[in-house]
């Protein structure tokens, strides 16, 4: 069965306190692996796309990596304002299959 | 603004109860998904119609139902409520069958007394 594990569950940063999110998955047939930021209260919005091992995607302070079994979103010199969940969710057959996410606390 | 609209935001009801949820996707997307987020489930995914057909289901109850319409709005229909059905029920659309990037609404609250 396809699963999608995300760590930590919560992570919390000083500002300025760079570090990564770890996303594992294991399914048939990746057709693509994507990420989103949750906020309190609001849907998911998404962040990037990686569809093969090795791609690299960056926005701000952002970056997101894939390899054959995990992908990883990097942090750089976070701030306050980056505090939220962040999602994970892989793509192998019809559905979206979303990890359970990490809660990600900046503090100033 | 994701361009998802959902009614209602908030919806306080009785166990046994039936209600509709809706959902109406960004302008030009076929693809409707509904998807179930609970705090110890995490985002669940109910079940996506594609231009009024349905794509694919995934944990939906048979208590749950949905449909999508010729102007491809769609509605979570869900039944016979229970205690544990209260959680965050989000719409997400896309633009295409394949599962592209979602773009999800604000969510519906349902909270089941």
């Amino acid at each position: 069965e396809d699963q999608v594990t995300q760590s930590p569950e919560a992570l919390r940063l000083q500002e300025g306190e760079s570090s990564s999110l770890n996303c594992s998955y294991t399914v048939s047939g990746l057709r693509g692996l994507f990420w989103y930021r949750q906020d309190p209260g609001k849907g998911p919005e998404f962040l990037f796309t990686l569809y093969s091992a090795g791609e690299e995607k960056e926005k701000e302070r952002l970056k997101a990596t894939l390899t054959k079994k995990e992908s990883f979103l990097h942090i750089t010199a976070p701030k306050p304002e980056d505090s939220a969940t962040y999602l994970c969710a892989v793509q192998a057959s019809n559905d979206m299959r979303f990890g359970a996410g990490t809660r990600l606390t900046v503090k100033p | 603004d994701s361009g998802v609209t959902q009614t209602p935001k908030h919806l306080i009801t009785a166990t046994g109860q039936r209600v509709t949820l809706r959902c109406s996707p960004r302008s030009g997307d076929l693809s409707v998904y509904w998807y179930q987020q609970s705090l110890d489930q995490g985002l669940q995914f109910l079940i996506q119609y594609y231009n009024g057909e349905e794509r694919a289901k995934g944990n939906i109850l048979e208590r749950f139902s949905a449909q999508q319409f010729p102007d491809l709005h769609s509605e979570l229909n869900l039944s016979s409520l229970e205690l544990g059905d209260s959680a965050l029920y989000f719409c997400a659309s896309s633009g295409t069958a394949e599962n592209e990037k979602l773009f999800f609404g604000s969510g519906t609250q349902l909270s089941v007394l």
